[in-house]
């Protein structure tokens, strides 16, 4: 158990509809990641919240939006869902923002959410 | 475009045999490389990770090979064992982004 939660885990929802996903960060860790791992393109990073501050983006389309929490929990936002977005969204923390090696930069991710898009 | 590309897709060795996976990179300011290692069902996790200063790392049956000039990496886990049966994944990172490559699926055989 990494410590860090993912609610909900299993979310089935229409083409059209808006989701929102939740994570909870391990406790002291204030970096948020999160990822969308799909079968063709594999892990894609998605944004970085460090402290409640957007920190980097990556390949998140217009249609996510994401939020870090002044409790530091973190949420992603996707709407005008496609057919496409299906996929699981992990969520990952690390206590620094990436800029060391190993040690506070560790990535410690969540289980998952399972987005399946009909 | 694949930042990081990783190779084989799917690999299956005996128990007691190396295992051993490929990846290679272009972007030259990549600074650190880490590999995961993900259970049906499950997160990644961190496994192992290399710096681009040292050639090779070891931590019990995982060993980064590190070839800066030819700006590969490999992972080999030595007397790979059934409870070794995992996706693997090798990453770069550049500036806070990490580059994921695409997965080996391993499957060790008794």
């Amino acid at each position: 158990d990494s410590g860090v939660t993912q609610t909900p885990k299993h979310l089935i929802t229409a083409t059209g509809q808006r989701v929102t996903l939740r994570c909870s960060p391990r406790s002291g860790d204030l970096s948020v990641y999160w990822y969308q791992q799909s079968l063709d393109q594999g892990l894609q990073f998605l944004i970085q919240y460090y402290n409640g501050e957007e920190r980097a983006k990556g390949n998140i389309l217009e249609r996510f939006s994401a939020q870090q929490f002044p409790d530091l929990h973190s949420e992603l936002n996707l709407s005008s869902l496609e057919l496409g977005d299906s996929a699981l969204y992990f969520c990952a923390s690390s206590v620094a923002g990436g800029q060391g090696f190993q040690g506070a930069d560790t990535q410690y991710f969540g289980p998952g959410t399972r987005l399946t898009v009909l | 475009q694949q930042q990081v590309k990783q190779s084989p897709q799917s690999l299956i060795v005996q128990k007691g045999g190396i295992s051993i996976i490929n990846c290679a990179y272009e972007n030259t300011a990549f600074d650190y490389f880490p590999w995961y290692q993900q259970f049906p069902g499950k997160g990644p996790a961190l496994l192992i990770a290399i710096r681009p200063d040292v050639s090779e790392k070891k931590e019990g049956r995982f060993t980064i090979s590190f070839n800066k000039s030819a700006k590969q990496f490999s992972l080999h886990i030595m007397d790979s064992q059934p409870g070794d049966s995992a996706t693997y994944f090798c990453a770069a990172r550049g500036g806070n982004q990490f580059y994921f490559g695409t997965g080996t699926s391993l499957t060790v055989i008794p």
